[in-house]
């Protein structure tokens, strides 16, 4: 049980495009959802909490103009990067749970932007 | 504010051997939850274990315990009879709860390698 997917695994895209990252509960229904960036050699780092149902609640610093996020279920998030450019390269990760329970994490999608 | 650290960023180990990754917090929530999680070259995030601030005991999951200081704030990760299978990324993370949206921060890691 507790199975996170995220869709697709890796996307390279050119500058300017948007870009659309899928994160599914296969087996429970998540009232919250998080999404992270990691670069390379570092540690996870907040972007949003995703609540199904309401807006997303963005960090510090994280532009949500950028990175459009829905939760339109109790099984599906999506993270929309906006006109990306080369600067939004990154791992992308989600974590699903049943809000006070143990996150867990999706495979990750990996972002290139030429 | 709440923080997590790691201070060794890489550590060597013998295969069989046992290891303990450090991890300390500051918190200053009565409340909160403590876990560790090993990122293999994949990138994907596996839980290990994972330790409540009011659980009195130590947590144990097959080879992993975690160390569990309260007064020290301090949630060690020990890993038994280390395997090559083991060799990866580990964070050590914090869920604070007083907030209310059971947010997560992680530490920046430690890169465990063990060695046949």
């Amino acid at each position: 049980g507790a199975v996170v997917s995220q869709h697709p695994s890796w996307v390279i895209c050119k500058s300017g495009t948007s870009v659309k990252i899928e994160c599914r509960s296969l087996d429970f229904q998540a009232t919250t959802m998080f999404w992270y960036r990691q670069f390379p050699k570092q540690s996870l780092m907040l972007m949003a909490t995703s609540n199904e149902g309401s807006k997303a609640t963005y960090e510090q610093g994280v532009e949500k103009d950028k990175f459009l996020i829905n939760h339109a279920s109790l099984t599906l998030s999506t993270l929309t990067v906006t006109s990306a450019h080369p600067e939004d390269s990154s791992f992308y990760i989600c974590s699903a749970g049943l809000f006070t329970d143990t996150q867990y994490f999706g495979p990750g999608t990996r972002l290139t932007v030429l | 504010a709440q923080k997590i650290t790691q201070t060794q960023p890489g550590m060597f180990v013998q295969e069989k051997e046992a290891v303990t990754l450090d991890c300390t917090y500051d918190t200053s929530d009565q409340s909160y939850g403590l876990f560790w999680y090993k990122q293999p070259s994949s990138g994907e995030m596996i839980f290990l274990i994972y330790q409540g601030s009011y659980d009195e005991q130590n947590a144990t999951e097959g080879r992993y315990s975690l160390n569990f200081q309260k007064a020290r704030k301090s949630a060690n990760l020990v890993i038994s009879a280390s395997q090559l299978g083991d060799s990866a990324m580990y964070f050590c993370a914090m869920r604070g709860e007083a907030s209310g949206t059971y947010k997560y921060i992680f530490g920046t890691g430690t890169r465990l390698k063990v060695l046949a």
